[in-house]
């Protein structure tokens, strides 16, 4: 019964270059969040996908940042032309279906940007 | 703005010293306040989550009460694996999105 699968775990990138970090739901959810957790900060919402469709993205980055969430394969968040100030914990989450209560999430991506 | 203020920032218990964390809440039309545990280098645990005021949830040495303004999480008699950063979150109104306090970093010495 695998929980929230994220990848890489860790993630290096020099200043502008791309950074991809993906996300495989719990098995049986349908809806994905993607939160932020910048370095002595809280975890800060940015985007909620369904399958090929984002249903709020009221906290992305209005630049650089983008996020699918294909019928097939896992969630995908971007990030182009990544600047240090992009270096944090990228977190994913995953809620059943039929309910968008609890939402349960993977281990983070830890991004760093030299 | 959903606003979730938690306090204290941190918190140091000696084993079996039972104590309260505070989660107070601003939002409008609160559907559910949450409760994770968060362990560094990992990803929030699920704990609890309290839909209406008066509710009262238990799993272990954990207790979380949720009033209309704010939500404790009760630890008693704590062992030195309860050490973590708690985190409270609300979602409100229409939003699937959670709204995250800074959390409390609790430290428990045996």
């Amino acid at each position: 019964n695998a929980g929230v699968m994220q990848n890489p775990r860790h993630l290096v990138r020099r200043r502008g270059q791309e950074a991809r970090l993906r996300c495989s739901p719990m098995k049986g959810h349908s809806h994905v969040y993607w939160y932020r957790q910048l370095p002595e900060e809280g975890l800060k919402f940015m985007v909620y996908l369904q399958k090929e469709n984002i249903i709020d993205e009221s906290g992305m980055p209005k630049e650089r940042f983008s996020a699918e969430f294909p019928k097939e394969g896992p969630s995908i968040l971007r990030i182009q032309q990544v600047v240090r100030g992009d270096s944090a914990a990228y977190f994913c989450a995953s809620s059943p279906s039929d309910r968008g209560y609890e939402q349960f999430f993977g281990p983070g991506t830890r991004l760093t940007v030299l | 703005e959903d606003q979730v203020t938690q306090s204290p920032e941190a918190l140091r218990l000696q084993e079996g010293e039972s104590s309260s964390l505070n989660c107070s809440y601003t939002v409008s039309g609160l559907r559910g306040l949450f409760w994770y545990r968060q362990d560094p280098g990992k990803g929030p645990e699920f704990l609890f989550t309290l839909y209406s005021a008066g509710e009262e949830k238990e799993k272990e040495r954990l207790k979380a009460t949720l009033t209309k303004k704010e939500s404790f999480l009760h630890i008693t008699a704590p062992k030195p694996e309860d050490s973590a950063t708690y985190l409270c979150a609300v979602q409100a109104g229409y939003d699937y999105k959670l709204s995250f306090g800074a959390g409390t970093t609790v430290t428990v010495r045996a």
